[in-house]
């Protein structure tokens, strides 16, 4: 079946801009995270929900940031008023259960942010 | 709270010789690991996981790492290289009840594979 996918792949913005990445997980899976890798890093958590809820917004930098999951499908990253610092990839992944710390998470191919 | 320590940023071999990529970590609670790989434009691949079972644990090709508790460790290996296995690996931790949701990664070990 289909893996997880995001939207755009990659993205310029001009500095102050907001944008919004798109990730649709594998149907049926529970649990979606959003992380950011910045150049030659390893990727950091941002959040997570759990259907719909969000119950992790912990590693999310700034209030500029914010992500959504209304149907507990699709997910939605929002920034506002980019910053040349928000340059990155960001990642989604998913997973089957809402409870399993062994659960594996399969991660969408991200979105490059380049921010101008 | 948990951290990752992959112990070397590049690792280059030579094709059909082994590999083998370091990673210690630290948690205060009992830590699922898992290694994945990451090829140049394509997604985080897992290649193997530890929780909690059997020690040694054997991943897709042909990887295996061994959790040890006592050095807090979980290396990455493979008896022979092959050119494709050149790409981006990421030891990555996620502990039971240590807070934060999401997975803890370590900084990646570029893995270059000579001819």
């Amino acid at each position: 079946g289909a893996g997880v996918s995001q939207s755009p792949r990659y993205k310029v913005a001009k500095r102050g801009q907001d944008v919004a990445l798109r990730c649709d997980p594998i149907s049926g899976h529970v649990s979606l995270f959003w992380y950011q890798q910045a150049l030659g890093q390893g990727p950091e958590f941002l959040t997570y929900f759990q259907n719909e809820a969000q119950l992790d917004k912990s590693g999310l930098p700034s209030d500029r940031f914010f992500a959504e999951r209304p149907e507990g499908s699709v997910s939605t990253l929002k920034i506002q008023r980019t910053q040349q610092e928000d340059s990155a990839v960001y990642l989604c992944a998913s997973s089957l259960s809402g409870q399993g710390y062994t659960d594996t998470q399969y991660f969408g191919p991200g979105t490059r942010l380049t921010v101008l | 709270a948990q951290s990752v320590t992959q112990l070397d940023s590049h690792v280059s071999v030579s094709e059909g010789t082994p590999v083998l990529l370091r990673c210690n970590y630290s948690s205060s609670y009992s830590p699922s690991l898992f290694w994945y790989v990451q090829h140049p434009n394509k997604g985080l691949q897992l290649l193997l996981k530890y929780t909690s079972a059997a020690t040694l644990v054997k991943g897709i090709n042909g990887f295996e790492a061994e959790f040890k508790k006592s050095e807090t460790s979980f290396h990455l290996t493979k008896p022979s290289a092959h050119m494709s296995d050149a790409a981006e690996y990421f030891c990555v931790a996620r502990a039971f009840g240590g807070g934060a949701d999401g997975l803890t990664f370590g900084k990646g070990t570029h893995l270059i594979i000579q001819p």
